[in-house]
């Protein structure tokens, strides 16, 4: 079976534009977050959704959203880039709809921003 | 909000030592995950602990979490070379948003 993908694998914008980031979970999964991961430090949380709905946020700015389609799968989308934006992103699947249970991680996207 | 602290921040060993890193919380936790992180990977959940003073073994990798579930650890024992990478306890509280440690990175030197 397939793992979590996440597209794309590296990505490069400037400061100010906006980027969208995709994730497709393992099948079956109904679950998929989403974690900022700065060098050096542990991944942060930014949003869960369960079945199209937000089940969770972390502590980030409006500048972020995201949203999960009938498939499962979910794009994250970050608005006017800050060059702190620049970290990997990482997609995590579950199959539970509340709680953390065993997360399964894509291989994330590398987010430069200039 | 919820701090987890995680030490140390890196650890050198020799192949066949033993190595334990140390996770502690702000708060009380419903439960603890842990996490392996290869260089240049992602992270790979490895277990997560639920119940107060639980131990869970691993083949050489063992995981306790606190009695009053505050603090966790993960000991792994004779490492071998496969060992590398960075180790991530994940804790979550009542907020229900799961908290990261900074991970603490093993390097075993054969």
């Amino acid at each position: 079976d397939a793992g979590v993908t996440q597209s794309p694998t590296h990505l490069i914008k400037t400061r100010g534009q906006q980027v969208t980031l995709r994730c497709s979970p393992i099948s079956g999964h109904k679950s998929v977050s989403w974690y900022q991961q700065v060098l050096g430090q542990g991944p942060q949380f930014i949003f869960q959704y369960y079945e199209k709905e937000e089940r969770g946020r972390g502590n980030f700015p409006d500048r972020f959203s995201a949203r999960q389609f009938p498939n499962y799968s979910s794009e994250l989308n970050v608005n006017a880039l800050l060059l702190g934006d620049s970290a990997l992103y990482l997609c995590a699947s579950s199959t539970t709809s509340g709680g953390f249970d065993e997360q399964f991680f894509g291989p994330g996207t590398r987010l430069t921003v200039l | 909000g919820q701090q987890v602290m995680q030490i140390p921040q890196y650890q050198h060993v020799q192949e066949g030592e033993d190595f334990t890193t140390y996770c502690n919380s702000s708060t009380t936790l419903s439960n603890i995950q842990w996490y392996k992180q290869r260089p240049g990977g992602h992270p790979v959940f490895l277990i997560q602990l639920v119940k107060s003073g639980e131990v869970k073994k691993q083949k050489r990798l063992t995981f306790q979490f606190g009695e009053a579930k505050k603090n966790s650890s993960l000991h792994i024992t004779a490492t071998q070379t496969t060992d590398v990478g960075t180790y991530f306890c994940a804790g979550q509280g009542r907020s229900y948003i799961p908290t990261f440690g900074r991970g603490t990175s093993l390097i075993v030197h054969p």
